[in-house]
């Protein structure tokens, strides 16, 4: 079956600008983990969604961070005011429960010019 | 303090040869897991073992085991047989059941086989 799809693959802002990153997570996987990868660095967990738990936001860095996702599909990440330090990737992953493994896709890269 | 700890920030290896990859880790919580991904150049995440704090044996897939040493916190990826297609960073992870089960990556090494 289909793995977890993200849009845009690459996306390139003006500082100041807002964005939205998609990711479309595995049919069925009812966890959905949003991560930040930093150039040369490992990665930072940003927010969980779990069914319909309310979701994990300890890792979102800064109230310009906030992300939605509509019961078990698709979620969104939305950067508001983006500055030059929000340049990374940002990778989604999913997973059939949170006791299994989590299963990433592309991940966008965003870059803050 | 660092809860996933990869010392090795680059190994080479030659073709055919097993290598080691370290990874320490920090918790106290009792029931954990502990994951290692691949990324190759193309950035994508690859799923490769798991191992369970409970799990009585090594975890193995393949090519790949765990050497998970539970007293000394300790799971090391070791790969065997080592193919041109395993240069790649490598990433050590551990999800807390009581840390909403999010996981802790490493900072991760970066694994160069040659022929």
């Amino acid at each position: 079956g289909a793995g977890v799809s993200q849009s845009p693959s690459n996306k390139v802002t003006e500082k100041g600008k807002d964005v939205e990153l998609r990711c479309d997570p595995i049919s069925g996987h009812t966890a959905l983990y949003w991560y930040r990868q930093r150039l040369g660095q490992g990665l930072e967990f940003l927010i969980y969604f779990q069914g319909n738990s309310a979701p994990d936001k300890s890792g979102l860095p800064s109230d310009r961070f906030s992300a939605e996702r509509t019961g078990e599909s698709v979620s969104t990440l939305t950067i508001q005011r983006t500055q030059q330090e929000d340049s990374a990737v940002y990778l989604c992953a999913s997973s059939l429960s949170p006791v299994y493994e989590q299963y990433f896709g592309p991940g966008t890269r965003l870059t803050v010019t | 303090a660092q809860k996933i700890t990869q010392t090795q920030p680059g190994m080479f290896v030659q073709e055919k040869e097993a290598v080691t990859l370290d990874c320490t880790y920090d918790t106290s919580d009792p029931s954990y897991g502990l994951f290692w991904y691949k990324q190759p150049s193309s950035g994508e995440m690859i799923f490769l073992i798991y191992q369970g704090s409970y799990d009585q044996q090594n975890a193995t897939e393949g090519r790949y085991s765990l050497n998970f040493q539970k007293a000394r916190k300790s799971a090391n990826l070791v790969i065997s047989a080592s193919q041109l297609g395993d240069s790649a960073m490598y990433f050590c992870a551990m999800r807390e059941r009581d840390n909403t089960d999010k996981l802790i990556f490493g900072t991760g090494t970066r694994l160069q086989v040659f022929p």
